[in-house]
């Protein structure tokens, strides 16, 4: 089955460092991948996404390609700020064409930034 | 913007009790989803719909049934709450056109069952 493998926080970083969340995972068909992050007291948002091998997807300063050889999507971002503190989730979604199932995620990364 | 909103913010419930957790969403999404959130083991989907009056049993149905006789709603109901179901439930819907496979989240029910 399918299964998405996320490091485990919480990882703790100063303002303006350089942020890596490593994210593997395992599918049969071709899934299309996504961040969503959780600030505290809310829901889940999409952060971004990539639907094939090599795309690149990319918002609010957060970027993640999608490397079929490695089966990863590492979250990455240049310099972190302390409203980026929040749980980061990395999910798959393997049907094609169709959001009728349900995603997969990882087991969620806190994130904590201090100033 | 998609809404999806849920009833309720936190719940208190006693063991034994029947518990309806709401869900609405106002983008005439085909699917809706239900998920709980467990520190240390992420979310796992319980149920899901595709259609009105359509379900499918997720990765951990045991315990809840759902029930979606309106596009726009679609209800988590623990038939006799027990303590191992305290827990943060989410909902989310999609579409099957335009943005695919996108899923948008409620602000979750935090249930307590004492």
């Amino acid at each position: 089955g399918n299964s998405v493998t996320q490091m485990e926080g919480p990882v703790t970083l100063s303002e303006e460092a350089f942020l890596t969340i490593n994210c593997t995972y395992t599918a049969t068909g071709y899934p299309s991948l996504f961040w969503y992050v959780q600030y505290p007291g809310e829901g889940l948002q999409l952060l971004l996404k990539a639907t094939k091998a090599d795309d690149k997807g990319s918002n609010k300063g957060f970027e993640a390609t999608y490397r079929k050889e490695t089966t990863s999507f590492h979250l990455e971002k240049g310099s972190v700020q302390v409203s980026d503190s929040a749980v980061y989730f990395c999910a798959l979604s393997d049907r094609e064409g169709g959001g009728a199932d349900g995603l997969t995620f990882g087991k969620g990364t806190h994130l904590i930034i201090q100033p | 913007d998609v809404k999806v909103t849920q009833s309720s913010r936190y719940l208190v419930k006693r063991t034994g009790e029947k518990v309806f957790l709401e869900c609405v969403q106002d983008m005439d999404h085909e699917n809706m989803f239900w998920y709980r959130q467990d520190p240390g083991l992420g979310l796992r989907l319980i149920y899901f719909s595709y259609d009105v009056k359509m379900k499918e049993k997720g990765d951990i149905p045991e315990g809840y049934s759902v029930s979606r006789e309106k596009k726009e709603r679609f209800s988590l109901i623990l038939e006799s709450a027990s303590t191992n179901q305290t827990s943060m439930y989410l909902c989310a819907s999609s579409s099957n056109s335009g943005s695919k496979n996108i899923q948008y989240f409620g602000a979750g029910t935090r249930l307590s069952v004492l």
